[in-house]
């Protein structure tokens, strides 16, 4: 149980184009969901907190009208990068939490995301 | 705000061996849960072993267990055994008040045959 799912697993994009990433609870609901980025060789940084129903949280720096993440129900939440440019070109993370089970993350696979 | 230090940035263990990563938070919650996860070479992030700060007793699983000292704000990991497959980037890390995880900076394990 406690599966993550992620689509897509890597894309590759021309600069100014959006591109959407969607993250998946495929056995449990999830009214909470996380968005990471990871540089190569360094550690997950949060991004975003996604709460089904409202508005995310974004962490400080991260730039709202960039990543706008939309959680519609308790199974999907979405990030899009709009107008992406090369410095968005990262590994892109999300994770949700499991009813009951306190704090415990379960995290997709990733999105590897290229921008040309 | 959480902190999650973890000081070594490389270990390496032969087979069969054991070894021990270590890690030291801060956080300002009063019940709180820790975690260490491996991230191997596919990036995917695996939960390894759960610990809850207000037991005493140290969580173990399988060949993982940790050393919890609460009030030293340490929470290392112990792996016995070691085997090809444990090599991985491992992380600790520690939750805040909206669920939110930071993670440490990530320690490379490398085992050695």
């Amino acid at each position: 149980g406690a599966v993550v799912s992620q689509h897509p697993s890597w894309v590759i994009c021309k600069s100014g184009t959006s591109v959407k990433i969607e993250c998946r609870s495929l056995d449990f609901q999830a009214t909470t969901m996380f968005w990471y980025r990871q540089f190569p060789k360094q550690s997950l940084m949060l991004m975003a907190t996604s709460n089904e129903g409202s508005k995310a949280t974004y962490e400080q720096g991260v730039e709202k009208d960039k990543f706008l993440i939309n959680h519609a129900s308790l199974t999907l939440s979405t990030l899009t990068v709009t107008s992406a440019h090369p410095e968005d070109s990262s590994f892109y993370i999300c994770s949700a939490g499991a009813s009951g089970e306190t704090d415990t993350q379960y995290f997709g696979p990733g999105t590897r995301l290229t921008v040309l | 705000a959480q902190t999650v230090t973890q000081s070594q940035p490389e270990m390496s263990v032969q087979e069969a061996e054991t070894v021990t990563l270590s890690c030291t938070y801060d956080t300002s919650e009063s019940d709180y849960y820790l975690f260490w996860y491996k991230q191997p070479p596919s990036r995917q992030m695996i939960l390894v072993i759960r610990q809850e700060a207000y037991k005493q007793q140290n969580a173990t699983e399988n060949r993982f267990s940790v050393n919890f000292q609460k009030a030293a704000k340490s929470f290392s990991l112990k792996i016995s055994d070691s085997q090809l497959g444990d090599a991985a980037m491992y992380f600790c890390a520690c939750p805040g008040s909206a669920r939110q995880l930071t993670f440490g900076s990530g320690t490379q394990l490398t085992v050695l045959p």
